[in-house]
């Protein structure tokens, strides 16, 4: 399987910040990488997929970039709605996920 | 819009068998995609269990492979998992969801990029004696 490892585990920012969460495979998955977020007791939503695809309504300022093995998720200011966990996922068979980053409120 | 609702027993016993259902509504699951099932806990993670085809062509996590089974149900637009045998380590949220699959061309190369959307709400399974 391929091992998905995201950094940091969890992070605090404040409303405005730049945020950055990078996801580092196991092996090359070239661009087969998803971002999703996750809010308390609510299933992942899909913000990005095949690394820098911005998924049909989700805010401009959410942006993904990389291939192969190291990839970043960036939010370029902060809003109290984006604080939630983030998880990638890449979809060779198996498809695998990250542990997470929690962002949380300083 | 495409909406996913999973049910379920909620409660199982160790070495019962689970079964779980996603009822679709806003698409045919038979004109296209894949169908599959997600489960989480916060020991392990997001875990991928399973997917089928609209054409009924499936796929398994190979840790899990020799438990569980996925279906379609055309008749009624939903599509099942099936997991023997279950543990404690089986408890966790369980979701289904659709997989998106676009495929682009580079330079004469095909490339298939598959991703989650949308997902269902989640359902708690519980394993305990």
């Amino acid at each position: 399987d391929i091992l998905m490892t995201q950094s940091p585990s969890s992070l605090s920012a404040s409303v405005g910040d730049r945020v950055t969460i990078t996801c580092r495979a196991s092996h090359s998955i070239h661009s087969y990488l998803n971002w999703y977020q996750q809010k308390p007791g609510k299933a992942p939503q899909l913000l990005i997929y095949a690394a820098s695809t911005l998924q049909t309504g989700v805010p401009s300022r959410f942006s993904g970039s990389g291939s192969g093995t190291d990839f970043t998720l960036t939010i370029t200011s902060l809003r109290p709605e984006d604080f939630a966990t983030y998880f990638c996922q890449q979809s060779y068979t198996p498809r695998t996920f990250g542990q997470g980053t929690k962002v949380e409120i300083k | 819009q495409v909406q996913l609702q999973e049910s379920g027993p909620g409660l199982l016993k160790p070495s019962e068998t689970l079964s779980l259902t996603c009822a679709v509504s806003g698409y045919s699951i038979s004109s296209g995609y894949y169908w599959g099932w997600i489960r989480q806990t916060p020991e392990r993670g997001l875990e991928w269990i399973a997917n089928v085809y609209h054409s009924g062509t499936t796929h398994y996590n190979p840790s899990l492979k020799s438990r569980v089974s996925i279906s379609l149900d055309t008749s009624k637009n939903q599509f099942s998992l099936t997991l023997n045998s279950v543990t404690a380590a089986d408890t966790a949220i369980y979701y289904c969801a659709r997989e998106d699959v676009k495929i682009v061309e580079i330079g004469g190369v095909s490339y298939g990029y598959n991703w989650f959307d949308p997902w269902g709400q989640g359902t708690l399974v519980l394993v305990s004696s």
